[in-house]
């Protein structure tokens, strides 16, 4: 199994501005990738983020607009970048493999307002 | 185009009664296909696996059975309670490759009543 956490659990922003999400595992994972679900709608794939590359991103999202780091086998950053209420949703972490077997664990998710 | 259905946003049943969601898809042969459970404010929390090879899968009161044919999951929950109240989603890897990137359907609401 795989526990996840992800800081911060919410936040509200000002549109402009830059928020840095942390999604942190407590085993080594093969794969690790980033979600999100705007009010009401389901999960959307933004990104698969790659250990040591460059993270492989869904049509829609965008590197400039989502940089996504992942410097080892249980941590990576979701950046979403030059806010604007549009972005406003949970962002949510999830692994697979390795430590976390078959199975895909889910973080509790980031909860991001933007004003 | 390719899409992932889940039968209706929400569904009301009683207490003690078996719940059914259907989960169907197209222009899809995924190798296989989960079931997750949400609850307000969480993350999505596994529930179960049917490979494409299966027909039935079961897990204490869960049963999911997987119909290739037809493109069709159905999930069941037998004597359901008030705690099974949630947000069901179906997920597939629609790149058919395992790699494990999972899409989503938009999930049904379940209330189950006292």
């Amino acid at each position: 199994s795989a526990v996840i956490s992800q800081k911060p659990s919410r936040d509200i922003c000002q549109r402009g501005t830059s928020l840095t999400i942390q999604c942190q595992v407590d085993s080594q994972v093969t794969m690790m990738f980033w979600y999100r679900q705007q009010p009401g709608q389901s999960l959307t794939l933004i990104a698969t983020a790659n250990q040591g590359s460059e993270a492989t991103y869904e049509s829609g999202f965008v590197i400039d607009k989502f940089p996504i780091s992942r410097p080892n086998l249980t941590f990576s950053t979701l950046t979403v970048s030059n806010m604007s209420p549009e972005d406003s949703s949970i962002y949510l972490c999830s692994v697979t493999g390795q430590g976390a077997g078959d199975t895909q664990y889910f973080g509790p998710g980031t909860r991001l307002t933007v004003l | 185009s390719q899409k992932i259905e889940q039968n209706s946003e929400a569904l009301n049943i009683q207490e003690g009664k078996t719940a059914t969601l259907t989960c169907n898809y197209t222009n899809y042969s995924p190798a296989y296909l989960q079931w997750y459970r949400q609850d307000p404010g969480r993350g999505p929390v596994f529930l179960l696996l049917i490979r494409e090879n299966e027909k039935e899968k079961r897990k204490e009161r869960l049963k999911v059975t997987f119909d290739t044919t037809l493109k069709q999951s159905l999930f069941h929950i037998t004597a359901s309670q008030p705690a099974d109240s949630a947000t069901y989603l179906c997920a597939l890897d629609i790149t058919g490759a395992g790699s494990y990137q999972l899409t989503f359907g938009k999930g049904t609401k379940l209330s189950v009543i006292p």
